[in-house]
């Protein structure tokens, strides 16, 4: 079936070291999405990655979208602690309307 | 003031009963989903609907039904044979069901069986 690992499933970090999470599919994705969730909210759309190799960036995080379409990472520089939360990467495959959910990273940020 | 609207926030449900969870957009959004939150696994994936009088199992639909009657509005009804019915409940909406669109979602239900 049609599924997106994501890991790690935790990082704690100490606030100014950076983070990374990432995300795999077995099978070509015609995009992938990332978003966040805050403690006790809801998901937050933040980026969509298209195109084979692209790199997007905000602010402190970088976003990955490999060359063969089947991973991308999510990168924060400097972590502050205004980053914690989920963070969930989410594909589309070409033939198919769903958005299918990675299990999340958790990040949380020691001050 | 646009949005989506999920209610009520929290819901407790006794054991053997169906409850239902409401799920309106007024963003004039055709598709819209719901998905299921339990901690360590993510978000999972009930029930989709393209368009209006049209909707599509996902990954975990047994134990749940939809209805999709009117455009602005997508609820989900978990009933007696959802064998582990407590999660966060979480209902979001695109634009269209397409590639390109992303996802705006609800703030969500917290389901107890209580």
């Amino acid at each position: 079936g049609q599924q997106v690992m994501q890991i790690p499933q935790y990082q704690h970090v100490q606030e100014g070291e950076d983070f990374t999470t990432y995300c795999n599919s077995s099978t070509t994705l015609s995009n992938i999405q990332w978003y966040k969730q805050r403690p006790g909210g809801h998901p937050v759309f933040l980026i969509q990655l298209v195109k084979s190799g692209e790199v997007k960036k905000q602010k402190r995080l970088t976003f990955q979208f490999g060359e063969a379409k089947k991973n991308s990472s999510l990168h924060i520089t400097a972590t502050q602690t205004t980053d914690v939360g989920t963070y969930f990467c989410a594909g589309k495959w070409e033939y198919g309307n769903k958005l299918v959910f990675g299990a999340g990273t958790i990040l949380r940020v020691k001050s | 003031d646009g949005g989506i609207t999920q209610s009520p926030k929290y819901l407790f449900r006794k054991e053997g009963q169906n409850v239902t969870l409401s799920c309106e957009q007024n963003l004039n959004h055709d598709a819209m989903y719901w998905y299921r939150q339990d901690p360590g696994q993510g978000l999972r994936l009930i029930y989709y609907s393209q368009i209006v009088n049209d909707f599509q199992k996902g990954d975990i639909a047994e134990g749940y039904s939809v209805s999709r009657e009117k455009k602005e509005s997508f609820p989900l009804t978990v009933t007696s044979a959802q064998k582990n019915p407590t999660a966060f409940y979480l209902c979001a909406s695109s634009i269209r069901a397409g590639l390109n669109t992303e996802a705006f979602f609800g703030q969500g239900t917290r389901l107890t069986v209580v």
